[in-house]
């Protein structure tokens, strides 16, 4: 139990293009999602926090226009990185977690971003 | 200050040898930690919380409050436990704090 799944695990596009990541939970109600960043050989950074149903509370530094957080049913959030450009290059995690809040986050496989 | 401290990048050990990966935090609050693990090209996975005090794959951990530590153990390392481990901790709204990693390389 508790799959998140994250599509599209790879992206290659050009600099200027708008680029979606979803991320779903199959089998359980996720009323929180976090999307994270992170750079090789490094840690995983939050990005943001997203309720579903409200408005995603991002961390200090992440710019919100650039980073579209949009968690509209509690199987799905998604991340959009508006006309992105080589330096959003990355990979993109997801997580989620239910309402339970004895049951801790679960992962996506991630989505690496290439943006050329 | 909220920080989670993993002072090796990386830890080879023998197949057999006891292995130990170090995670420090700082925290006010009532500290909530985990390990996590990922496997070469998977998605991380759920190795151990404290509050579960058990053993997943033979490793344990234990919240150490004086110390303020949550160090990683394995009596006997085994070939595939070689992965990165990551130790994090939640604070404030269920968020994750995380390390910066250890990758653990048991060698034949």
């Amino acid at each position: 139990g508790a799959v998140v799944s994250q599509h599209p695990s790879r992206v290659i596009c050009k600099s200027g293009t708008s680029v979606k990541i979803e991320c779903r939970s199959l089998d359980f109600q996720a009323t929180t999602m976090f999307w994270y960043r992170q750079f090789p050989k490094q840690s995983l950074m939050l990005m943001a926090t997203s309720n579903e149903g409200s408005k995603a509370t991002y961390e200090q530094g992440v710019e919100k226009d650039k980073f579209l957080i949009n968690h509209a049913s509690l199987t799905l959030s998604t991340l959009t990185v508006t006309s992105a450009h080589p330096e959003d290059s990355s990979f993109y995690i997801c997580s989620a977690r239910s309402r339970d809040y004895n049951q801790p986050q679960h992962f996506g496989d991630g989505t690496r971003l290439s943006i050329l | 200050a909220q920080r989670v401290t993993q002072p090796e990048k990386l830890l080879s050990v023998f197949k057999g040898a006891p292995v130990e990966l170090k995670c420090n935090y700082s925290y006010s609050g009532s500290p909530e930690l985990f390990w996590y693990v990922q496997y070469s090209r998977q998605r991380l996975q759920l190795l151990l919380r404290h509050i579960s005090r058990e053993s997943i794959k033979g490793f344990t951990a234990d919240l150490n409050k004086g110390e303020t530590s949550f160090h990683l153990k394995k009596p006997f390392a085994q070939e595939e436990d070689s992965a990165m481990y990551y130790c994090a901790l939640s604070v404030g709204t269920y968020k994750y704090i995380f390390g910066t990693g250890t990758r653990l390389k048991v060698l034949a």
